[in-house]
């Protein structure tokens, strides 16, 4: 069965850090990638998406991703975060032809001032 | 405009009682999900519904039932609520095979 991976469950980063959020997925086969940002309170948000091409992948908000097909990663990227950014970030993947996500564990970003 | 929208936003019921979760989409997608969120964060998908008709059942209790009556709307309805069901549910759609799901705001589930 597919599963999807988050290694860091809680990240804390003062404003302009640089960020980058590890997601493993375990499927073989054709997968679309996805990363959703959750704030406080609210519902989950897609910040960028992959199902093909280019393997670097820019999202809203400064956010990136690259796919490496090799490691079965899907890291989340940003240069420099902001207090505002801090929220749960979620990995996801679905095989392709398959509708349903299948979610990592979620990592807590804290971005302090 | 909300795109997906449930109802209620929170819920607190007693163990023993049987309640729904209503979610409509106005994106005219053909797909709609039921996800369950834990104390912990954990999403993991319940059921999927395309064009009203079931694709997807993962292991949940049958005490839970979706309903489509459209493909606009899936409801969910619960019976014999347990504490273990205290969770966020979220809604979400998607249209076709492109798999980007758009969420509901979710309703938090309190059973005492």
């Amino acid at each position: 069965a597919q599963s999807v991976s988050q290694h860091n469950h809680h990240v804390i980063l003062s404003e302009a850090a640089s960020l980058e959020l590890g997601c493993n997925y375990s499927y073989g086969g054709t997968v679309n990638l996805f990363w959703y940002v959750q704030y406080p309170g609210q519902h989950l948000q897609l910040l960028l998406k992959y199902f093909s091409g280019d393997p670097l992948v820019k999202g809203i908000k400064g956010f990136e991703a690259e796919f490496i097909k090799s490691k079965f990663s899907f890291n989340l990227r940003k240069p420099s975060v902001q207090w505002s950014d801090t929220a749960e970030y979620f990995c996801a993947a679905s095989e392709a032809g398959r509708r349903a996500l299948t979610f990592g564990s979620g990592t807590r970003l804290q971005v302090q001032p | 405009d909300t795109a997906v929208s449930q109802t209620p936003k929170y819920l607190v019921t007693q163990m023993g009682n049987d309640k729904s979760i209503k979610c409509e989409q106005n994106l005219g997608h053909d797909t709609m999900y039921w996800y369950k969120q834990d104390s912990k964060k954990f999403l993991k998908i319940m059921f999927s519904y395309n064009n009203k008709e079931l694709i997807i059942n993962e292991t949940v209790p049958n005490r839970f039932s979706p309903k489509s009556p459209d493909k606009a709307h899936l409801n969910l309805h619960i019976n014999s609520l347990e504490l273990g069901d205290s969770a966020v549910y979220f809604c979400a759609s998607s249209q076709g095979l492109a798999n980007e799901q758009f969420f509901g705001p979710g309703t938090r589930l309190t059973v005492l």
